[in-house]
């Protein structure tokens, strides 16, 4: 149990255009998903904690109106990079926590996106 | 704020032996959670072993264990009959307790952990 998947898992778009990676839990229900981005070589940041059916709370020097998070059901959390520029190439990757009050609330992570801006 | 520092950016062990990974962290948080992930180079990450910061008991899961020193706010790792699986990237990982929910984790810059046969 206690599956994560993202959605694309690789993808490469051009300078400017928008892009959406999808994060799923798949055998849960998840009251909240952080996203997280990796650079190369580089450890995870925190980038922003998404609650169902309310805003998200980004980190600071995190742009919101870049990184626009969507978190419209329990199973489901998005991350819209919006007019993306090479510097926001990266990997990023989501975990979700299980709202059961009865269990310890244990990040599971999903495989990661890796995006390439041209 | 709360950092987590990783002084050993690469290690490298004969397979069998046992090593000790180090994290120490730094947070005015009294209740907290302290994690060690595995980041394969598949670059899933998977959870080895979480230690509650108010149990003083050590957290042990089969091979890998931790030597855990809130005075000393130190965290160590400790892998025992090392095997070529273990060969990964290695994040200590601080969560402060937010009553009830998970919280963000702050990650330790990572030990690379390489297995010789």
């Amino acid at each position: 149990g206690a599956v994560v998947s993202q959605h694309p898992s690789w993808v490469i778009c051009k300078s400017g255009t928008s892009v959406k990676i999808e994060c799923r839990s798949l055998d849960f229900q998840a009251t909240t998903m952080f996203w997280y981005r990796q650079f190369p070589k580089q450890s995870l940041m925190l980038m922003a904690t998404s609650n169902e059916g309310s805003k998200a709370t980004y980190e600071q020097g995190v742009e919101k109106d870049k990184f626009l998070i969507n978190h419209a059901s329990l199973t489901l959390s998005t991350l819209t990079v919006t007019s993306a520029h090479p510097e926001d190439s990266s990997f990023y990757i989501c975990s979700a926590s299980n709202s059961d009050p009865k269990v310890f609330n244990e990040q599971f992570f999903g495989p990661g996106t890796r995006l390439t801006v041209l | 704020a709360q950092t987590v520092t990783q002084s050993q950016p690469e290690m490298s062990v004969q397979e069998a032996e046992t090593v000790t990974l180090s994290c120490t962290y730094d947070t005015s948080e009294s209740n907290y959670y302290l994690f060690w992930y595995k980041q394969p180079p598949s670059r899933q990450m998977i959870l080895v072993i979480r230690q509650e910061a108010y149990k003083q008991q050590n957290a042990t899961e089969n091979r890998f264990s931790v030597n855990f020193q809130k005075a000393a706010k130190s965290f160590s790792l400790k892998i025992s009959d090392s095997q070529l699986g273990d060969t990964a990237m290695y994040f200590c990982a601080f969560m402060k307790y937010s009553g009830g929910g998970a919280d963000g984790l702050t990650f330790g810059k990572g030990t690379h952990l390489i297995i010789q046969p």
